[in-house]
């Protein structure tokens, strides 16, 4: 079973810029979650989504971060304007459905590296 | 709300000495609890997991037990090899999302 596909793996890019980072989850998966890994710092819940809906968002800044699943299979998150403090580890992972979460299989992709200078 | 505090690294041992990581938790409700390891530039691996008191999760030779009354779960292992070299990550679950501990990095030298 193929695990989940995260893309590009390292970017650098300039305060003020955009970035966005892909994420394919395994295959019939319905829930798709993006986490914020700060250096030093476990990682953290910045949105979630069942198919194309989004369940939870509420630790997601939305004056510049934003994200979609348009049709409920892979998920984009985008930033603009990056700041210093969004360097990070990016990592997008994927559970059957809502009902069975982290207990029943929850896969972590290999993350994107974000160094914004 | 859901925390998880995990003892501060890095934690340095010699190959075969015996390992034990603090975890404690605040949490509403009976959440399941886990224990998660990154190797270098790898992502999160699901290392072990309890889902109610008393349980005890265990793969690889790492254990740890879920203590309602302490709120803990302490990850132990008997004798560790230099391949355990990673960052261990606690966690518990609420519905359906993750949080985590800070994470204590173990680096095991020969």
């Amino acid at each position: 079973e193929a695990g989940v596909a995260q893309s590009p793996r390292y970017k650098i890019i300039e305060k003020r810029q955009s970035v966005a980072f892909w994420c394919n989850p395994i295959s019939g998966h319905a829930t798709l979650y993006w986490y914020q890994q700060i250096l030093g710092q476990g990682p953290k819940l910045l949105i979630q989504f069942q198919n194309n809906g989004v369940v939870d968002d509420s630790q997601l800044p939305k004056d510049r971060f934003s994200a979609e699943r348009l049709k409920g299979v892979d998920s984009t998150l985008k930033i603009q304007p990056a700041k210093l403090e969004d360097s990070a580890v990016y990592l997008c992972a994927s559970s059957l459905d809502l009902g069975r979460g982290p207990n029943y299989g929850y896969t972590f992709g290999s993350g994107t590296r974000l160094t914004v200078v | 709300g859901n925390s998880v505090t995990q003892m501060e690294g890095p934690v340095t041992l010699s190959e075969e000495a015996f390992l034990t990581i603090n975890c404690t938790y605040t949490a509403t409700g009976y959440p399941s609890l886990f224990w998660y390891v990154q190797y270098p530039g790898e992502g999160l691996q699901l290392l072990l997991k309890a889902t109610k008191a008393d349980d005890k999760g265990s793969n690889k030779g790492f254990e740890a037990t879920y203590r309602k009354e302490t709120t803990s779960f302490h990850l132990e292992k008997g004798s560790v090899q230099v391949s355990d070299s990673a960052v261990y990550f606690c966690a518990l679950s609420g519905y359906s999302t993750l949080t985590f501990g800070k994470g204590t990095m173990l680096l095991v030298s020969p």
